[in-house]
């Protein structure tokens, strides 16, 4: 079992719905990431969690703890926001503090 | 301020060579992180540079080496390149934990 999981792996939508993007994990973090990669393969670091929630514009992202999850949500979606969203969690091992991707989630926005 | 470059964009090499890549932060960034990225494993973390130190590393075989030079430019090596190594190498750098920028990658293709 990966120590990240992602859900759904594919999804699309409607220009206009609201996206809601999952990620539960295994193992004790520090932080989890959500980031962003454009189909030319670009990477953009959208938020980083370490409890509670966070918006940027459209976006918001949650993280419970105690639960294993995270969840990023989309508002309004735009066709402009079909990319790969990708959850990677942050976490000490054996001393060496290294970052755990998911397999990340296609968004495709249809106008 | 310039993003994060990587050089070169491309390459293509033979199996048994070895190859160099090289990753230039944006300026007053002294933290860099190298990763890679593969259609059947994902986004993996090779390993961490900071201030010319290796901070953490991922589980590479240690044919994958980098190193950081003092104006916090860094470069990846790998040796005796095998054909699963074909992939996009990204390099991302940081002023402060958290918030990665990353650069448009290198795609490495050996044949």
């Amino acid at each position: 079992k990966n120590e990240v999981e992602q859900s759904p792996q594919n999804l699309t939508a409607q220009e206009g719905e609201f996206i809601t993007i999952n990620c539960s994990y295994s193992v004790g973090i520090s932080a989890l990431h959500w980031l962003q990669q454009h189909p030319g393969g670009g990477i953009v670091s959208l938020f980083m969690l370490s409890s509670g929630k966070k918006k940027h514009g459209r976006l918001i992202a949650t993280i419970n703890i105690q639960e294993k999850h995270s969840s990023l949500h989309i508002t309004a979606s735009h066709p402009r926001d079909s990319a790969v969203y990708i959850c990677a969690v942050k976490r000490r091992d054996f001393g060496n503090e290294k970052l755990t991707f998911g397999t990340g989630t296609r968004l495709t926005i249809i106008p | 301020k310039a993003g994060v470059t990587q050089t070169p964009r491309y390459l293509i090499k033979t199996r048994g060579q070895q190859v160099t890549l090289s990753c230039s932060p944006i300026s007053g960034h002294r933290s860099v992180s190298w990763y890679q990225q593969t259609p059947g494993q994902g986004l993996q973390f090779l390993f961490e540079y900071f201030s010319e130190t290796q901070r953490n590393k991922g589980n590479f075989p240690g044919r994958f080496s980098g190193r950081q030079f003092s104006n916090s430019r860094s470069e990846m090596n790998v040796s005796t390149l095998e054909l699963g190594d074909s992939a996009l190498y990204l390099c991302a750098s940081s002023l402060k934990p958290g918030v990665q920028y990353f650069g448009p990658g290198t795609r490495l293709t050996v044949t």
